[in-house]
């Protein structure tokens, strides 16, 4: 079934541990985004990907990195998490102007 | 930075009744689009309005795009157990390619039986 897959499902880590939170989609849609979701907040663009090898900042970046390798793959990288980075991460793709398909999400907890 | 203000933030029913949900901006968006979330998984699309003024039904949801680009309201009619879940609106930009959505805070709807 065409869609797509983030991994891990859940994670408990420790402050200052690095993580990458892996993505990928089977649709070829040329943009990608990382969204984090709080409680009363809604969800909240991190870093997007227009296309294959170029990135963007969202509106909630500092402390996350992300690739754009190839088409299919869009990792996130927390590299020294901190316990505010406590969170579920939904990654995203479309085939702009097309909607925006989510994933299932990842559920970060940092000790 | 960009807030959209949706309410009621949550909402107890009872099943077969109507209801209704709406998101207000200080922005104007060229799309509003409106997602429903299960427990354990992503928002799923339920909506997509890209005209002012737009007026969309798929089933037994009804959704509209204000005339001022800046406000959208969900409308669910004859409630059912599985309209349980957390809706969102989002407003949409598109800037470069990648649609930038903003989203509002969700109303979260429980309906008895």
């Amino acid at each position: 079934i065409a869609g797509i897959t983030q991994a891990p499902t859940s994670q408990i880590l420790a402050a200052g541990r690095r993580m990458t939170l892996r993505c990928t989609q089977d649709m070829r849609h040329n943009a990608m985004y990382w969204y984090r979701q709080d409680l009363g907040l809604g969800l909240r663009l991190i870093h997007y990907s227009n296309t294959a090898g170029t990135t963007g900042k969202g509106e909630v970046p500092d402390g996350y990195s992300v690739s754009r390798a190839n088409t299919d793959d869009f990792p996130l990288t927390l590299a020294s998490a901190v316990p505010s980075q406590t969170s579920v991460y939904f990654c995203a793709s479309s085939d702009p102007p097309s909607p925006l398909h989510f994933g299932n999400g990842t559920r970060l907890t940092v000790t | 930075g960009q807030q959209l203000n949706q309410s009621p933030q949550s909402m107890f029913i009872q099943e077969g009744e109507d209801v209704s949900m709406n998101c207000t901006s200080s922005s104007i968006f060229n799309t509003w689009l409106w997602y429903k979330q299960d427990p354990g998984e992503g928002p799923v699309l339920l909506i997509a309005l890209y005209k002012a003024g737009e007026l969309t039904s798929n089933g037994r949801l009804t959704a509209q795009f204000g005339i001022t680009r800046k406000d959208s309201f969900l409308n669910i009619s004859a409630s059912i157990p599985s309209d349980v879940g957390i809706y969102f609106c989002a407003g949409q930009s598109t800037s470069g390619g990648a649609q930038k959505l903003v989203f509002g805070q969700g109303t979260r709807l429980t309906i008895n039986p």
